[in-house]
């Protein structure tokens, strides 16, 4: 069974950068039918899309985080991760990884999350 | 980018009612559409996926329909199980984006 863990500081001061990584495990990340997303909930918010990364190392972002996301993959270690830069308040959320299925035949979206993990931007 | 708008916001029914929330995007996004439930405390569970099809271990009373621009997401028999938030989302465009959420109480 596919499982995805969150992992990283759950306090970040303001102006830094948050970093969290995602494990993946049950699975092998260097499958080319998924893509590796970030989504993330403010608290008592909706769900906002982050950006995703391909086993590649290809990316795609939301236009209104692109100036201070990264993502990236480490096929080694089954790992993707995500850094947000210059980060405020309005960036404290629930972050989930999550795959997202897309094969030539058709695309699931995000089927699997991981249980989030909640990070606090607070000095 | 899509904006995809969920009605209604929220809504109470008893057990057994038939339930449907609506999802209305902004421009077509073919059949690209998914729904996702939410409990408190956890992350989202996929149920339907391009629309209409339902996830493994989903129970058959979740259908969806729809295609362009306006989708429904049904629950033929509400169950107490089913409280919760329900957000639609679209990935026919990027960036991917979701509905605000409808929120499904039991009476």
């Amino acid at each position: 069974q596919l499982q995805l863990q969150e992992s990283g500081p759950g306090l970040v001061k303001p102006s830094e950068t948050l970093s969290l990584t995602c494990t993946v495990s049950g699975g092998s990340i260097s499958s080319n039918i998924y893509y590796w997303d970030w989504i993330r909930q403010a608290p008592g918010k909706g769900l906002e899309w982050i950006g995703n990364v391909y086993h590649s190392g290809s990316t795609n972002y939301n236009p209104s985080l692109k100036s201070r996301v990264t993502i990236s993959v480490d096929t080694s270690k089954n790992q993707f991760s995500l850094k947000l830069s210059s980060v405020t308040a309005a960036d404290t959320a629930i972050y989930y990884c999550a795959r997202y299925q897309c094969s030539s035949t058709t695309c699931n979206s995000f089927d699997y999350w991981g249980q989030g993990t909640l990070v606090t931007v607070s000095s | 980018d899509i904006q995809m708008t969920q009605s209604p916001s929220t809504l109470s029914a008893s057990v057994g009612d038939r339930v449907t929330i609506t999802c209305r995007a902004s421009q077509s996004i073919s059949s690209w559409l998914a729904w996702y439930q939410q409990k408190p405390g956890k992350a989202p569970k996929l149920l339907i996926y391009k629309t209409s099809n339902l996830e493994s271990g989903v129970p058959s009373r979740f259908s969806g329909s729809g295609s362009g621009a306006e989708f429904t997401l049904t629950i033929s028999s509400l169950q107490p199980d089913d409280s919760a938030t329900y957000y639609c989302q679209q990935y026919n465009s990027y960036p991917w984006t979701f509905g605000q959420g409808t929120t499904v109480e039991i009476k």
